[in-house]
């Protein structure tokens, strides 16, 4: 079962755009929510992430906007450039079952295309 | 990035032949993992280790184990290659528990002809 839904599923702004891309969950056991960024040929790259005691957080242009009562996290990009063309991953972090030890589960990703 | 090499980068290999996958980190990290990243699907949680001989499964387990001798590597082996395990495969490290703060090797693109 996918625990954590993104979309859209890709994405094109022009310079200078706001995009923003969406992830939902339904399981209220996640307590952590990062975006990470991945260009082509690398790994991904943690980008910025929240936790729900708060409703935002802010670094640089990125932004993460978190509805703890929708189950609804997103990312915005303010002044979008070029080089933010990448795919976004959103995740959120589950314990397991004997609740030592957590891990991420992805969302399936969005392909952001910022023209110049 | 951030002291993780993964080997090799670049593999091919004949359906029903053992893989091995290898991660190796200099960071000292306490936590390990693999995933594999597909088309339409983003990144699966294959397995993790917690520490030295821990480990536990992902959510895309089946056809995969892992071994954890020591800290600084995490091995990945395809017991019997197929060709649905065609795939570009990642190893993150993580010094906090919580899922935090990963950090991704550069990948190996494992192809099963």
């Amino acid at each position: 079962q996918q625990q954590v839904k993104q979309s859209p599923q890709s994405l094109i702004v022009q310079k200078g755009g706001i995009p923003i891309i969406n992830c939902a969950y339904e399981n209220t056991a996640f307590d952590y929510f990062p975006w990470y960024q991945q260009f082509p040929g690398k790994g991904p790259a943690l980008l910025i992430a929240i936790r729900p005691d708060v409703s935002e957080k802010k670094e640089g242009r990125f932004t993460i906007s978190f509805n703890k009562s929708a189950k609804q996290f997103s990312l915005h990009i303010m002044d979008s450039q070029p080089g933010d063309s990448a795919t976004y991953f959103c995740a959120a972090s589950v314990a397991n079952s004997g609740g030592s030890n957590y891990k991420l589960t992805f969302g399936k990703g969005t392909l952001l295309t910022v023209n110049p | 990035d951030a002291g993780i090499t993964q080997s090799p980068r670049h593999k091919v290999t004949e359906t029903g032949t053992p893989v091995t996958l290898r991660c190796h980190q200099t960071e000292n990290h306490r936590y390990m993992y693999w995933y594999r990243q597909d088309p339409g699907h983003g990144l699966r949680l294959i397995h993790y280790s917690y520490g030295v001989k821990d480990t536990d499964k992902g959510e895309v387990s089946d056809g995969y184990s892992v071994s954890r001798s020591k800290t600084e590597d995490f091995l990945l082996t395809l017991e019997s290659a197929t060709s649905s395990q065609t795939s570009v495969y990642f190893c993150a490290i993580s010094e906090r528990s919580r899922g935090e703060k990963l950090f991704f090797g550069s990948g190996t693109q494992l192809s099963v002809l």
